[in-house]
């Protein structure tokens, strides 16, 4: 079963709008970071937002914000005023404790979310 | 400001070579791994790396050799290329992941490489 579930391969959205980038995922510990990576069509990856599963407040940095709902396992990114620069691949992923201890971690990357901003 | 540096960018092999691509970091990560992204499949563990003299596998480590001499540096060995093994490949580092904040992953720049 996949860890990391996004659900939307392709979303359009005009300049200057918001936009939602589904994610959920699949979990038993308690202990879990959701993360957030920007790839343009240059390929590298780039950072951009975290959730701590422990977090109480939704995450934001700048126009990224991430909408935690922990119950649902969903941990969405919020972008606003979308720019023409925010055209890129998305990915969401998880870091969990690989084992009990928790002493390692693995990232888990979804598949991706090819976003078009429109001008 | 280096980070995470990949060597070579871009390979070409043919099935049956073998091949080592390089991943260095300056930032004393003790965490280091390799991934792999083919389209649609989002990006894949293959081995990583939690400090010097320690690795262990991720979800895709058939036909890969890691090890992990120095904390700065974490080559892939492919022994023996196959077709299947085309594919862009990223390195990236961590901090130590034992209690830290955030854990965020740098990222090398990418290697792609092709196998004929």
């Amino acid at each position: 079963a996949q860890k990391i579930t996004q659900t939307q391969p392709g979303m359009f959205v005009q300049e200057k709008e918001a936009v939602t980038l589904d994610c959920t995922y699949d979990t038993s510990d308690q202990s879990y970071g959701l993360f957030w990576y920007k790839q343009p069509s240059s390929g590298e990856m780039i950072f951009l937002i975290y959730q701590g599963s422990y977090d109480e407040q939704n995450a934001t940095e700048g126009r990224y914000s991430l909408n935690f709902q922990k119950a649902r396992k969903s941990a969405n990114l919020v972008i606003s005023a979308s720019q023409l620069g925010d055209s890129a691949m998305y990915f969401c992923a998880m870091r969990e404790p690989e084992n009990s201890g928790g002493s390692n971690y693995k990232l888990t990357f979804g598949k991706g979310t090819l976003l078009t901003v429109n001008p | 400001n280096a980070g995470v540096t990949q060597t070579p960018k871009f390979q070409v092999l043919k099935t049956g070579q073998s091949m080592t691509l390089q991943c260095a970091q300056d930032m004393n990560h003790e965490y280091m791994s390799w991934y792999r992204q083919d389209p649609g499949m989002g990006l894949r563990l293959i081995h990583y790396s939690v400090g010097a003299g320690i690795t262990d596998q991720g979800e895709v480590p058939n036909g890969y050799n890691v090890s992990r001499s120095t904390t700065e540096d974490f080559p892939l060995r492919l022994l023996s290329a196959a077709p299947s093994q085309t594919s862009v490949y990223f390195c990236a580092s961590s901090y130590s992941v034992q209690g830290l904040a955030t854990g965020e992953l740098f990222f090398g720049e990418g290697s792609r490489l092709t196998v004929l």
